[in-house]
């Protein structure tokens, strides 16, 4: 089946930590996107990616960085510099920026 | 300014009724996209339905359906015959041009559908 797959769905942070994100997907979309969700809000951007190597920052990329050396994969990285990581992170995908976006099933991060 | 804005938080609706969802949108843009998206307590989410800002007829996907009112920039979803299955939160969501065809998201409603 054609889809995206974050991994892990459930992680944890020390302080001072950087974390990694996973995210591929095997639909041969060309655009890809991070995006971050706090309870009873909506989502905001923080990463996205038109085509391999090159990406742009959203809203709220401070504290954050990606990747995207192969199509398939766009990993995201919680660096320590990002001092309210506690949220849920959805990645997705679109066959090009603009065109209707498919997620995958998200990735709890939660401080310890 | 909120470039999307979902003004009911909660919804309650029987099952096999009709129920609308609404959104407003901010744009100068004249070309924009507007899209419905279902979020299930699972957390993942599921694509419902799409209107272009040149579209001339309403858009429409089985029990969803989108009321587009250019003038007014409202953009409800309409969700027919509701099923038990239908609980969960509601996003309108808006992709404008002139922003590099950027997604901003509202901030959802959570609509429950009694037995």
């Amino acid at each position: 089946d054609g889809g995206i797959t974050q991994s892990p769905k459930y992680l944890f942070r020390k302080e001072g930590q950087n974390v990694t994100l996973s995210c591929e997907q095997n639909l041969n979309h060309d655009a890809m996107y991070w995006y971050r969700q706090d309870p009873g809000q909506g989502l905001r951007l923080i990463y996205y990616s038109q085509i391999v190597n090159d990406f742009q920052k959203g809203d709220i990329a401070e504290g954050y960085s990606v990747s995207r050396e192969k199509k398939e994969s766009f990993p995201l990285t919680v660096t320590s510099a990002q001092k309210n990581p506690t949220a849920f992170y959805l990645c997705a995908s679109s066959i090009v920026v603009g065109q209707p976006q498919h997620f995958g099933d998200g990735t709890r991060l939660s401080i310890l | 300014a909120q470039k999307i804005t979902q003004t009911q938080p909660g919804m309650f609706v029987q099952e096999k009724e009709a129920v609308t969802l609404d959104c407003t949108y901010d744009t100068s843009d004249p070309s924009y996209g507007l899209f419905w998206y279902k979020q299930p307590s699972s957390g993942e989410m599921i694509f419902l339905i799409y209107q272009g800002s040149y579209d001339q007829q309403n858009a429409t996907e089985g029990r969803y359906s989108l009321n587009f009112q250019k003038a007014r920039k409202s953009a409800n979803l309409v969700i027919s015959a509701s099923q038990l299955g239908d609980s969960a939160m509601y996003f309108c969501a808006m992709r404008e041009r002139n922003t590099g065809n950027q997604f901003y998201f509202g901030t959802g409603t959570s609509l429950t559908v009694i037995p």
